[in-house]
């Protein structure tokens, strides 16, 4: 069973315009998560984390929102760029344990048209 | 050469071959991980090494052996392998053990024939 479920396998959206990734998580020992990007023929890198303890992070045009009571956290890019063009893993961990494991979700690839 | 590098990039073996993969870190971090993408699938975590100590198999088949001579470099000895164990292996690297980010490299696409 996924812990970590990225329900949208892909998503379209016009340049200049939003783009909402969305990502949902059962368990709730779950403090802290991450976003990656994977450009094709590349490692995931690194794009922006949130602990537990905000329910909100910006970083320039990326802000990932979290949502305790729901389970649930998104990533919003705005504005989109052909550039952002990508696949978007989100990941979670129980932090607060000392865990290392990460469980990631199985991805949503985003498009962003010109 | 920066970050977290993997060699071969891609690699195509019969099932009773014996390869490697190779990761090597230029970081200066202390763990390293591997993980397997199988098309579909969340990225699965196979093998952690802290300070060169494997902390961490994952319920891995034998038939995958990974070796960690230092904390810069991380191999992935594959023997009788299954087509089913086609996928991207990526290796990643962390300052710490515990939470941080973990810097992942290109990874090595595997073909099983």
């Amino acid at each position: 069973d996924q812990q970590v479920k990225q329900n949208s396998p892909s998503l379209s959206v016009q340049e200049g315009r939003i783009s909402i990734l969305n990502c949902d998580y059962t368990n709730s020992m779950f403090d802290y998560f991450l976003w990656y990007k994977k450009y094709p023929a590349e490692g995931p890198t690194f794009l922006i984390s949130i602990s537990s303890i905000k329910d909100k992070n910006e970083d320039g045009r990326f802000t990932v929102f979290l949502n305790k009571s729901a389970k649930h956290l998104s990533l919003h890019i705005v504005p989109s760029q052909p550039g952002d063009s990508a696949v978007y893993f989100c990941a979670a961990s129980d932090y607060t344990s000392g865990t290392y494991k990460y469980i990631f979700g199985t991805g949503t690839r985003l498009k962003v048209l010109a | 050469e920066t970050g977290v590098t993997q060699t071969p990039r891609h690699l195509v073996m019969g099932m009773t071959n014996k390869k490697s993969l190779k990761c090597e870190q230029h970081l200066g971090h202390n763990a390293m991980y591997w993980y397997k993408q199988s098309a579909k699938k969340p990225l699965e975590l196979m093998f952690v090494y802290n300070f060169k100590e494997q902390t961490e198999n994952n319920s891995v088949p034998s038939r995958f052996s990974p070796e960690c001579p230092n904390s810069s470099h991380l191999f992935l000895h594959l023997h009788t392998l299954q087509p089913e164990d086609s996928a991207l292996y990526l290796c990643a690297s962390s300052q710490e053990l515990t939470g941080g980010t973990q810097y992942f490299g290109p990874g090595t696409r595997l073909l099983v024939l």
